[in-house]
C-alpha cells in the first residue's frame, strides 16, 4: 500500500441497516479525518483523530461514529443508515493535527442509502 | 466557530486567460489557508497553501493573495490551460486546535 486508500469503493444499502466504512494510511501520519461531500455543500467534516486512541467530533457527527485503535486504521460507522447519509465519503490525513498542514485524501466512497 | 465563503460557484475562462477565486473568512484567529484542486471522479489535492504571516505566495501560475483586515483570500491562475478545470476548494484553519473549514467550491471550466 502506498498512501491513503477506502474501502469499499461504493455500496447501495438499505435504511436502517449497519455500515462500516474503512481507512487505512500506511504514511504513518498522526491524524486522520472524515470528510462527507455533498452537491453544492463542499467538504464537511464528520469525525477526525489526532491521534491513536484519539477521537472528536466535526461539523456533521451526528448518526456516524468512530474509532481509531491504531495509527493506520480509522474506521467511519453508520449504525442505522439514513437517506440524508447518501454522499462521496473522503478519508485523509496528515502529519499534523488541527488542521494546519496538507492533508491527503483517499479516492473516496460513494455511499447510497434507499 | 469560522465560516468560510466562496465565489463564484461556478467560473469559465478562455484557455490562456486568467482566473481568480476569491473566499473570505469569519474567524480573525484563523492562519492558515490552504487551496485544494478536486478533478471530476478524483480525490482533492493540496495546490498552494498560505500562512497568516504572508501576504501572497506563488508557485508557477498559480498564486494565492491574503487580506488579513478584510479577511479576504484569493486564488490566481494566470495562463490557464485545459488541465486546470476542477472544482477548487478554499480552507481556514483557526488555530492549531481546530479542524480546517471549507468553501463551497469553485467549478473551473477552461473554455478552448
Amino acid at each position: 500500500i502506498a498512501g491513503i486508500t477506502q474501502a469499499p469503493t461504493s455500496q447501495i444499502l438499505a435504511a436502517g441497516r449497519r455500515m462500516t466504512l474503512r481507512c487505512t494510511q500506511d504514511m504513518r501520519h498522526n491524524a486522520m479525518y472524515w470528510y462527507r461531500q455533498d452537491l453544492g455543500l463542499g467538504l464537511r467534516l464528520i469525525h477526525y483523530s489526532n491521534t491513536a486512541g484519539t477521537t472528536g467530533k466535526g461539523e456533521v457527527p451526528d448518526g456516524y461514529s468512530v474509532s481509531r485503535a491504531n495509527t493506520d486504521d480509522f474506521p467511519l460507522t453508520l449504525a442505522s443508515a439514513v437517506p440524508s447519509q447518501t454522499s462521496v465519503y473522503f478519508c485523509a490525513s496528515s502529519w499534523t493535527s488541527g488542521g494546519d498542514g496538507e492533508q491527503f485524501f483517499g479516492p473516496g466512497t460513494r455511499l447510497t442509502v434507499l | 466557530g469560522e465560516n468560510v465563503e466562496q465565489h463564484p460557484s461556478t467560473l469559465s475562462v478562455q484557455e490562456g486567460d486568467s482566473a481568480v477565486i476569491k473566499c473570505t473568512y469569519s474567524d480573525s484567529a484563523s492562519n492558515y489557508f490552504p487551496w485544494y484542486k478536486q478533478e471530476l471522479g478524483k480525490r482533492p489535492q493540496l495546490i498552494i497553501d498560505i500562512r497568516s504571516n504572508v501576504g501572497e505566495k506563488k508557485d508557477q501560475r498559480i498564486a494565492v493573495t491574503l487580506n488579513k483586515t478584510a479577511k479576504h483570500f484569493s486564488l490566481h491562475i494566470t495562463e490557464t490551460q485545459p488541465e486546470d478545470s476542477a472544482v477548487y476548494f478554499c480552507a481556514a484553519v483557526p488555530n492549531r486546535d481546530d479542524k480546517i473549514i471549507f468553501g463551497k467550491g469553485t467549478r473551473l471550466h477552461i473554455l478552448p
